[in-house]
């Protein structure tokens, strides 16, 4: 069983540009999380889908960030315009129900310079 | 305010050595999951266990075992005749009852553990 798979595993942009995480969870997951860690900080909840749903967001910082799930099946993760605090790696997780544990991807390290 | 402390930043050991990570959390529920992940250099987090708050068994698991007590709000997890293989960074984290419908995680900041050849 593939586990889950994030896209890209390392980007690097400039402030101001805009970058797109992916992730596929596994299959037939309905749940799917965005977690992220800034530099030093804890691992942070962002937000759960429950197939293409969005259950809670309430971790998203601001509306720099939109998350998306078309057809319940990979996600998006767009930062736009992106600033330099919003360096970190950005984890993926996806269950098969809403009970844990989650199953987390490698992550996406992004760097905004 | 829920919180999990992991006061070591990071340990090292000489292989075949024993080593204990230590997780204090702060919740104010009584039902709830504590959990540890261990993060190779790979960099994904892998699932070790999970206990759930009403369960204070302790469980072993090959050279793994974890003492889970409430009296002092400790989760902690042991290493027994450590291997190089072992070196990752740790997590341990906590979530409570889904008030949103969402298992939301609380992580500590990762203990990192390096095993010396």
């Amino acid at each position: 069983e593939a586990g889950v798979t994030q896209f890209p595993s390392h980007s690097v942009i400039e402030k101001g540009q805009t970058v797109t995480l992916r992730c596929d969870p596994i299959s037939g997951h309905d749940n799917l999380y965005w977690y992220r860690r800034v530099m030093g900080k804890e691992i942070k909840f962002l937000l759960h889908f429950v197939k293409e749903s969005k259950q809670d967001e309430s971790g998203m910082p601001n509306n720099r960030f939109l998350a998306e799930r078309t057809g319940g099946t990979y996600s998006t993760l767009k930062v736009q315009p992106a600033e330099l605090e919003d360096s970190g790696v950005y984890f993926c997780a996806s269950s098969q129900s809403t009970v844990p544990p989650l199953h987390f991807g490698n992550g996406t390290r992004l760097t905004v310079t | 305010a829920q919180k999990v402390t992991q006061a070591q930043t990071e340990i090292s050991v000489v292989e075949k050595e024993d080593v204990t990570l230590d997780c204090v959390y702060e919740t104010r529920d009584t039902t709830y999951y504590l959990f540890w992940y261990k993060q190779p250099p790979s960099g994904e987090l892998v699932f070790l266990i999970r206990r759930n708050s009403f369960d204070e068994q302790n469980e072993i698991s090959g050279r793994y075992s974890w003492n889970f007590q409430k009296s002092t709000s400790s989760f902690n997890f042991t290493i027994t005749a450590s291997q190089v293989v072992d070196s990752a960074v740790y997590f341990c984290a906590l979530s409570e009852p889904p008030y949103s419908g969402t298992y939301k995680y609380i992580f500590g900041t990762g203990t990192r553990l390096k095993v010396l050849a």
